[in-house]
Parts: C-alpha cells; structure tokens; sequence
C-alpha cells in the first residue's frame, strides 16, 4: 500500500528557530513536493524534487529551503521561523514518467510559530 | 502560469442527494490534466477523480462525475447520492501535460462539502 509519511501532525516553534519538516514515502517515487495550506488559499507549491539532490523552486519558496540526500526522503527547512509560516504542510510524492501521475499526500504538519 | 479558481467556499448537501463544486481554470496549455482531490477532516488527501484534457469523453468513477467544457474551461464535480463519508474540503487541480511539468499541481481554493443525515 502506498505510504507517505511526515514526522509530525502538530508542531509548535518560536520565532527565529530553525524548523525541520520531514517526508518519507516508501514507493520509490522519483517527484516530491511541499505545499503550504492556507484558508481560502488552497495549496500552493513552497520546492519540489524530481531526483536525489535535485530541487527546484515552487511559488512560493521565500524563507524555505529544502534537502533531498535519499530518494524517499524529502526535507522542509525553515531557516528562521516567523509567525506568517504558521500553517499546514503537506508534503506529496508521484512516480516520474507516464502521461499523468496521481499526487499521494502525507498526512501533514501543523505548524505554530509562536 | 495557470491559475484554477474554485467560488465556492462552503456547500451543503442532504444525504442521497446529487451536488455539484465549480470549478474553472486559466491557462494557455492545450494538452493538460485535471483533478479532484478529496482531503476528509483530519485526514489524508485522496485522488477522486481525474480527466484528460484531449478526452472529450467526462470521466466518471462510481458516484462521482465530472462536466468537463475545455472551451469554457470549466471543470464541475458532481457527487450523487451523497453520503456522510462525502463531508471533506475538495480541490481542483491542474497539471500541464509533459515531462518538463514534473507532475505540479495547481490548486484551487477549496470547497467544504457538509453531507447532512
């Protein structure tokens, strides 16, 4: 069965931490994703990574960085956290190749800057 | 870049009942994809249903259909004989068709569906 997951469903920070936000999917998939999830905002794309160590940026990717050492692990770095990064994160995985691939979500973080 | 708009926030239904979410796009592709994800209160976000843009031919799977109208680019999910396990936030979802698209989505804003007993 296909699995995403993400380190943690709820996350509380101060402002000014460096922030890690883990995904793992154990599908062998080539492409993964983060989104950010904002009322009324839907989900906008923050990085995505179509290899190992290949990262490109989404639309919005302003105070995020990301890192991807290993094919299943995909990682959501906040340098310095501030209180408008408070917000769902969900992280998502597909298969390279073939005419149109489904997206498969983690379970996301919720994320408190305080 | 493509933008997929979704108008309505909230929508209601009673059980067994058929509802529709709206959903429109802009773009300039001619060969695309597009979706309906379903994300269940506290829960993951699922695949309902998808559609190829060269199709002329609606997709449907089960209970749920869609009205694609490439010209008009709109592209509607209608839900029959709704069901409680229907209440979720549905998104509408765009992706350019190619290699070079990696699999990006673009996303709506959202619909909450309520299925009322």
């Amino acid at each position: 069965d296909v699995k995403v997951t993400q380190s943690s469903r709820y996350l509380v920070k101060r402002t000014g931490e460096k922030v890690f936000l883990e995904c793992v999917q154990d599908m062998d998939h080539e492409n993964m994703f983060w989104y950010r999830q904002d009322p009324g905002l839907g989900l906008r794309l923050i990085y995505f990574s179509y290899d190992v160590k290949m990262k490109e940026k989404g639309d919005i990717p302003e105070g995020y960085s990301v890192s991807r050492e290993k094919k299943e692990r995909f990682s959501l770095i906040l340098e310095s956290a501030s209180t408008n990064q408070t917000s769902m994160y969900l992280c998502a995985s597909t298969p390279g190749g073939g005419p149109y691939n489904e997206q498969f979500f983690g379970p996301g973080t919720r994320l408190t800057v305080l | 870049a493509q933008t997929v708009t979704q108008s309505q926030p909230e929508m209601s239904v009673q059980e067994a009942e058929t509802v529709t979410l709206s959903c429109t796009y802009d773009t300039s592709e001619n060969n695309y994809y597009l979706f309906w994800y379903k994300q269940p209160p506290s829960r993951q976000m699922i695949l309902v249903i998808r559609q190829e843009a060269y199709k002329q031919q609606n997709a449907t799977e089960n209970r749920f259909s869609v009205n694609f109208q490439k010209a008009a680019k709109s592209f509607s999910l209608k839900i029959s004989d709704s069901q409680l396990g229907d209440t979720a936030m549905y998104f509408c979802a765009f992706m350019k068709a190619g290699g070079t698209s990696y699999g990006k989505l673009t996303f709506g804003q959202g619909t909450i569906l309520t299925v009322h007993p």
